[in-house]
């Protein structure tokens, strides 16, 4: 099945300052690459997702980045304010619909 | 309202009782999907389900059971309640594969 892993695990920046989360993964067969937030006491949202015949997406603030080679794919939050202060999420999972979440990036934006 | 819903929010429950969490989805998805989330573990997948009467196991799947006699709803029980298994619950569901996955609000439990 697809191994997924996230780094850093923790973040710490200054508000303004930009974030950048990364996400490595095994399968080259993958096609999906989703992030989600996870803001306290608050089940997961997808923010951005991205396919892989497409190398980069935004939406504001948030862009994702795949890297079909490297077999990564990032998040790039840019001008961070403290509502981005969250936990982040790149399940993977196997070719099917077993999404593994894992343990996540705790991004901290300080004020 | 549409959406997804979980019940009860919160339970508190002992040691060796059944407890049943609630998941309620108003958009006819097809998949649906319990993790339980802990310090230190992440979301970690207990069952997930491809469609009604079509359920199967995830990463920690012992001590649960669950059912799909419907579409809409997906109860996990705890048949007998155990402390380890004190953790937030999250239902989510999703159209199809590698499809957005809505999440619940969850359901904190506590086995005393």
């Amino acid at each position: 099945g697809e191994n997924v892993e996230q780094h850093p695990s923790t973040l710490s920046v200054q508000e303004g300052d930009s974030a950048v989360i990364k996400c490595t993964y095994s399968d080259s067969a993958s096609n999906y690459f989703p992030w989600y937030k996870q803001e306290l006491g608050k089940g997961p949202q997808l923010i951005i997702d991205i396919r892989s015949n497409v190398g980069e997406k935004k939406d504001q603030r948030i862009a994702v980045t795949l890297n079909k080679t490297a077999k990564h794919f990032s998040l790039h939050i840019t001008e961070t304010q403290p509502e981005d202060s969250a936990v982040y999420f790149c399940p993977g999972g196997d070719s099917s619909y077993k999404l593994i979440f894992g343990s996540g990036t705790r991004l901290l934006v300080r004020p | 309202d549409a959406g997804i819903t979980q019940s009860p929010r919160y339970k508190i429950t002992e040691t060796g009782r059944q407890v049943t969490l609630m998941c309620h989805q108003t958009w006819s998805h097809s998949y649906m999907f319990w993790y339980r989330q802990d310090l230190g573990h992440g979301l970690r997948l207990i069952y997930y389900s491809a469609a009604a009467d079509i359920t199967d196991k995830g990463e920690v799947p012992d001590g649960y059971v669950v059912s799909r006699s419907k579409t809409e709803n997906f109860p996990l029980t705890l048949e007998s309640a155990t402390r380890s298994q004190t953790s937030v619950y999250f239902c989510a569901s999703s159209w199809e594969t590698n499809e957005k996955l809505f999440f619940g609000s969850g359901t904190q439990l506590s086995v005393l």
